[in-house]
């Protein structure tokens, strides 16, 4: 079975520090993928990265930048110099192929302080 | 709109009526989803469709759940009998579901009250 768990239920940081939000995953397939969602208060679902297993190189994004680690099954997310409209809830989600249901770990909630 | 759209945005009703929820996908988009999110369980997958495979329903709570998609697009999820604990926004995806992944987009999502 699938699973993704997200330690960090909530975390606070005042605007202008790194923040890494965790993410780790369990699964038996060989070929998976891995997505971070962002969350705002609006409420909708805001896709970021996908990233399947067979790429491990690390992404950068502007401020954003992810760490996927197979060896540790981790896929963390990395904000540099946070922001106040960087608020929000964050998914790290896994799919085990192309266009399957997405499995969601519990979310962590950011709240970053002007 | 180009997005995914979803209505009722909020659908109040009390314990033991039915409800229905519209989803409608990106045009030309083949894969559905519906997924509910409330505060205890976090995001759950409820049902997949794909073309015009037999869908994947392996996500649905009970029986009292149900969901059809008419023509390839539209999709209504019924909930019949609700009950408190159906509680819950309700949010609807679609993909391209053509040749290597294609990610999912969400639509804002029903947010339902059971009284």
């Amino acid at each position: 079975a699938q699973k993704v768990t997200q330690a960090q239920t909530e975390i606070s940081v005042v605007e202008k520090e790194d923040v890494t939000l965790d993410c780790v995953y369990e699964t038996r397939d060989t070929t998976y993928y891995l997505f971070w969602y962002k969350q705002p208060p609006s409420g909708e679902l805001v896709f970021l990265i996908r990233r399947n297993s067979f790429d491990e190189q690390n992404e950068i994004s502007g401020r954003y930048s992810w760490n996927f680690q197979k060896s540790t099954s981790s896929f963390n997310f990395t904000i540099t110099a946070s922001q106040v409209v960087d608020s929000a809830v964050y998914f790290c989600a896994l799919s085990e192929s192309g266009n399957t249901p997405l499995v969601f770990g519990k979310g962590t909630r950011l709240s970053v302080i002007a | 709109g180009a997005g995914v759209s979803q209505s009722p945005s909020n659908k109040v009703t009390e314990k033991g009526k039915d409800v229905e929820l519209r989803c409608d996908p990106i045009s030309g988009h083949t894969a559905l989803y519906w997924y509910r999110q409330s505060l205890g369980q976090g995001l759950e997958f409820l049902i997949y469709f794909q073309g015009n495979s037999a869908p994947d329903k392996s996500g649905l709570p009970s029986d009292r759940f149900s969901a059809e998609r008419t023509g390839g697009s539209v999709s209504t999820l019924t909930i019949q009998r609700t009950q408190q604990e159906d509680s819950a926004v309700y949010l609807c995806a679609s993909s391209l579901a053509r040749g290597g992944y294609n990610e999912q987009f969400f639509g804002p999502g029903t947010r339902l009250t059971v009284l």
